[in-house]
């Protein structure tokens, strides 16, 4: 159980495109997803915690204009990249909690954005 | 500030044999500590958790110990597979903020045949 899917698993866009990543909690409600990056041979870096039907919570250093993050059900969010470049070339994790009670996160496996 | 610090970055080891991974934590107030295995390009999965008050936890061929006193936590892997190949992240819960996870680097284990 707790099994949590990304969609695409890589990706791979030009400079000035967007990208849409999809985030999906397979066998649970999902009140709480989050949004990490990862570059490479550093540790996850918390972007954004997002609850179901409201507006997500972005960390400090983090453009919520350009990471648009919606959480409109339970068991699916999505990140979208505005106007991508290079620099956001990175691997994005999601992960799912199933209520605010605990602060077990279950991970996606991942999304490898490549900006050319 | 909160921190998590590991120990070695990285790690090459010869199969079967056994190796230990350090954590350092400074964080406040605690909640839990995690030990995860991320293989290259995928999410990171969970092998053991700790609270305060649980000084050793196995999964397996995995040990991880705990010491509150003195923010240390460890991970043993015992016996090692060449699967076991990947990067172990600790990462600490703090306590309230919406349990908000700390994480560390990671050590990059090799195991070699």
């Amino acid at each position: 159980g707790a099994v949590v899917s990304q969609h695409p698993s890589w990706v791979i866009c030009k400079s000035g495109t967007s990208v849409k990543i999809e985030c999906r909690s397979l066998d649970f409600q999902a009140t709480t997803m989050f949004w990490y990056r990862q570059f490479p041979k550093q540790s996850l870096m918390l972007m954004a915690t997002s609850n179901e039907g409201s507006k997500a919570t972005y960390e400090q250093g983090v453009e919520k204009d350009k990471f648009l993050i919606n959480h409109a059900s339970l068991t699916l969010s999505t990140l979208t990249v505005t106007s991508a470049h290079p620099e956001d070339s990175s691997f994005y994790i999601c992960s799912a909690k199933t209520d605010t009670s605990t602060d077990t996160q279950y991970f996606g496996p991942g999304t490898r954005l490549t900006v050319l | 500030k909160n921190q998590v610090e590991q120990s070695p970055q990285s790690l090459i080891i010869l199969e079967g044999k056994n190796c230990t991974l350090q954590c350092n934590y400074t964080v406040s107030p605690f909640s839990n500590l995690r030990w995860y295995k991320q293989d290259t390009g995928r999410g990171p999965v969970s092998l053991t958790i700790m609270t305060f008050s649980e000084n050793t936890k196995s999964n397996g061929r995995y040990t991880a110990t705990l010491d509150a006193d003195t923010k240390q936590s460890s991970l043993h892997i015992t016996a090692s597979q060449l699967s076991d190949s990947a990067s172990y992240i600790c990462v600490v819960s703090v306590k309230g903020s919406n349990y908000k996870l700390t994480f560390g680097k990671g050590t990059l284990l090799t195991v070699n045949p």
